[in-house]
């Protein structure tokens, strides 16, 4: 199976604040990345499909980046509604895999 | 508006089987592949596997293969996870998914908001 890594585990951020998150493949995932949010009530969505792509209804303060085996999430300015859970997925190869996550905290 | 709903989860005890439901609304069900997502408390997500729009072709989790079962009944849009042979390493959330998939993207674009089960005696 492919690893997927992802930097930091935790991140505490202000308001207003640039971040970015990333996401490390064991292998070349010829862009098959994916990145979802988990928010603390348990609710998933997705956020970035295909590296890049912004989902529908997703702001546009969420960009996806990379190429390779590296891979990065950020968020240009952070609003209170982000502050969460992020994970990416590659589906490269079978069966598809999770990154570990990256709790989003508001410092 | 998709709506994915599971349910099913409980407790249970080691060894037995269960079987969650999660039932589909507000989009063409048997046109979508559709997906199974475990969280085990405190830890990350695990893909368990897929299924296709007919059932001709369902993908697992190597690791769970044996363990579980997705089918799928598209007249009642309804997605289906058997689990046999439970120990308290499946004490997870368990999330279904909408799979687009399409060219070069799959993703789970939509996700149920999950149903927990506990494997203890």
């Amino acid at each position: 199976d492919i690893q997927m890594t992802q930097t930091p585990s935790s991140m505490p951020a202000s308001l207003g604040e640039r971040v970015t998150i990333s996401c490390r493949a064991s292998q070349g995932i010829s862009n098959y990345l994916n990145w979802y949010q988990q928010k603390p009530d348990g609710t998933i969505k997705p956020l970035i499909y295909y590296t890049s792509n912004l989902q529908s209804g997703v702001p546009s303060r969420f960009s996806g980046s990379g190429s390779g085996t590296d891979y990065s999430l950020t968020i240009s300015s952070l609003e209170p509604e982000d502050f969460a859970m992020y994970y990416c997925q590659q589906y490269d190869s079978s069966p598809p895999t999770f990154g570990g996550g990256t709790k989003l905290e508001l410092k | 508006e998709v709506k994915l709903v599971e349910s099913g989860g409980g407790l249970v005890q080691p060894g037995r089987s269960l079987k969650l439901s999660c039932a589909a609304s507000g989009f063409s069900f048997n046109d979508y592949w559709m997906g199974w997502v475990r969280q085990a408390p405190g830890k990350g997500l695990e893909w368990i596997g897929e299924i296709n729009q007919d059932s001709s072709t369902i993908n697992y989790t190597p690791s769970l293969k044996d363990k579980f079962t997705i089918s799928r009944d598209n007249a009642q849009n309804t997605l289906y996870l058997q689990m046999s042979k439970l120990g308290s390493e499946d004490t997870a959330i368990y999330y279904c998914a909408r799979v687009d998939a399409v060219a070069l993207y799959w993703y789970f674009d939509f996700w149920g908001p999950g149903t927990m089960v506990t494997v203890s005696s």
